[in-house]
């Protein structure tokens, strides 16, 4: 069991320009997460998937999106990417709706 | 608003020595707290999970009490370990069905460091 996978690893990205972070896991949990991490600060919740088809807003949407088109991929789309979007950004999946949580590797995303 | 505080913010220990971080939190109605133990450059990975009846959970060298009355919770650390360095997240979350809201809270950590 690989678990929850993210990629890449790490991107630098020029300040316009579009990418999309992936997220797949094979624990078949309903429950996926994008979160972003900037330095000294708590994660907060960007997007959240309940099950295939279904997504909502978390705390910090603004220039993001997503698609749970399976139970297996939770991809985040950037669209014109900011400096502001600086961060580490993890997937986390749950079986049970906020309860416990496995945290993907992690992204850590540049924009210059 | 819901928030979460950690205290200290950073600790630094010698091997072999315990310590105690904090945990206070704004979150109600809440449905449990979490601590997560986030090394450099990895995600978070759960430590222990605790629902607002639970006062004390343990794994291993770590165990966590919980008082939800006072809304305060502890993580401590016994005989600790080079590879204890680590932030500590604590994390709570809402009781949604009692109108808590659903947005989980996180605390921002508290930065660990055991030397020899």
């Amino acid at each position: 069991n690989a678990g929850v996978t993210q990629t890449p690893k790490f991107r630098i990205l020029k300040i316009g320009q579009s990418m999309t972070l992936q997220c797949t896991q094979d624990m078949n949990h309903n429950y996926m997460y994008w979160y972003r991490q900037d330095p000294g600060m708590g994660l907060k919740l960007i997007y959240y998937s309940v099950g295939a088809g279904i997504t909502d807003k978390g705390e910090v949407p603004n220039g993001y999106n997503v698609s749970r088109s399976t139970t297996e991929d939770f991809p985040l789309r950037l669209e014109l990417a900011a400096p502001s979007q600086t961060s580490v950004y993890f997937c986390a999946t749950a079986e049970v709706f906020h309860y416990e949580q496995y945290f993907g590797p992690g992204t850590r995303l540049t924009v210059t | 608003k819901n928030q979460v505080e950690q205290s200290p913010q950073s600790l630094i220990i010698l091997e072999g020595k315990n310590c105690t971080l904090q945990c206070n939190y704004t979150v109600s109605p809440f449905s449990n707290l979490r601590w997560y133990k986030q090394d450099t450059g990895r995600g978070p990975v759960s430590l222990t999970i605790m629902t607002f009846s639970e006062n004390t959970k343990s794994n291993g060298r770590y165990t966590a009490t919980l008082d939800a009355d006072t809304k305060q919770s502890s993580l401590h650390i016994t005989a600790s370990q080079l590879s204890d360095s680590a932030s500590y997240i604590c994390v709570v979350s809402p009781d949604i069905l009692t109108g808590g809201g659903n947005k989980l809270t996180f605390g921002t950590g508290t930065q660990l460091k055991v030397e020899l």
